[in-house]
């Protein structure tokens, strides 16, 4: 199976600041085949089930505000949250769809200082 | 609009049954994929199984083959999860969710919680 590292495990920012998570898979995850990172973004807020932000590493879901972005390529990944709102507090995961069975990153819990 | 609704969770005992279904509108139901995903209290997010569009093809994590069933009836619209031999480690809220890799829609989650 393909294992999903996230760091940090938490973090504290003030408002606006720039938030930067942080996703690396055991196996690479770019199909060349399509040139896709099979890589999506979760977020996941306190008594709701996950959202997903991205998919292919780095296209935004309709609806997605701008301030999210998803980056990276093969094995290391990023979701940036560019001006963090206080809608944002929430745990993100980062996924991988390439192989079976899908897996999961331990989550990233993101807060307001 | 795209609905999707878990039901049948509860509380069960250490070795006992327990069948979630999961009943979806607003989209053709045949043309999808149907994943469940569980998360045990406090912790992140574990794929359990999935099924594709007519019910040919199953997938299950290692550590519910044999114990788990995923089935679907798409004249209902509707896929389950029968879960048999269950363990403590079962305990978590399960979440239904349309698609194969990229889960779009979620329903709110059915709590399971296997405890003697």
């Amino acid at each position: 199976d393909i294992v999903m590292t996230q760091s940090p495990d938490s973090l504290a920012l003030s408002l606006g600041e720039r938030a930067t998570i942080n996703c690396k898979s055991s196996q690479n995850i770019l199909y060349s085949s399509d040139n896709k990172n099979y890589l999506g973004w979760y977020q996941q807020k306190p008594g709701q089930p996950p959202k997903l932000l991205i998919h292919w590493a780095s296209t935004r879901e309709s609806g997605v505000p701008d301030r999210f972005s998803g980056s990276g390529s093969g094995t290391d990944f990023t979701l940036t949250i560019s001006s963090l709102q206080a809608e944002d507090v929430a745990v993100y995961y980062c996924q991988q769809y390439y192989s079976s069975p899908v897996t999961f990153g331990g989550g990233t819990k993101v807060e307001i200082k | 609009e795209v609905q999707v609704v878990e039901s049948g969770g509860g509380l069960v005992q250490p070795g006992g049954s327990l069948r979630l279904s999961c009943v979806v509108s607003g989209f053709t139901f045949s043309d999808w994929w149907v994943t469940w995903v569980r998360q045990a209290p406090g912790k992140g997010l574990e794929w359990v199984a999935n099924i594709n569009e007519d019910g040919s093809q199953k997938y299950y994590v290692d550590s519910v083959k044999g114990r788990f069933t995923i089935s679907r009836d798409n004249a209902r619209n509707s896929v389950s999860l029968q879960m048999n031999s269950l363990r403590v480690e079962d305990t978590a809220v399960y979440y239904c969710a349309r698609g194969r890799a990229t889960l779009v829609f979620w329903g709110q989650g059915n709590m399971v919680t296997v405890s003697s």
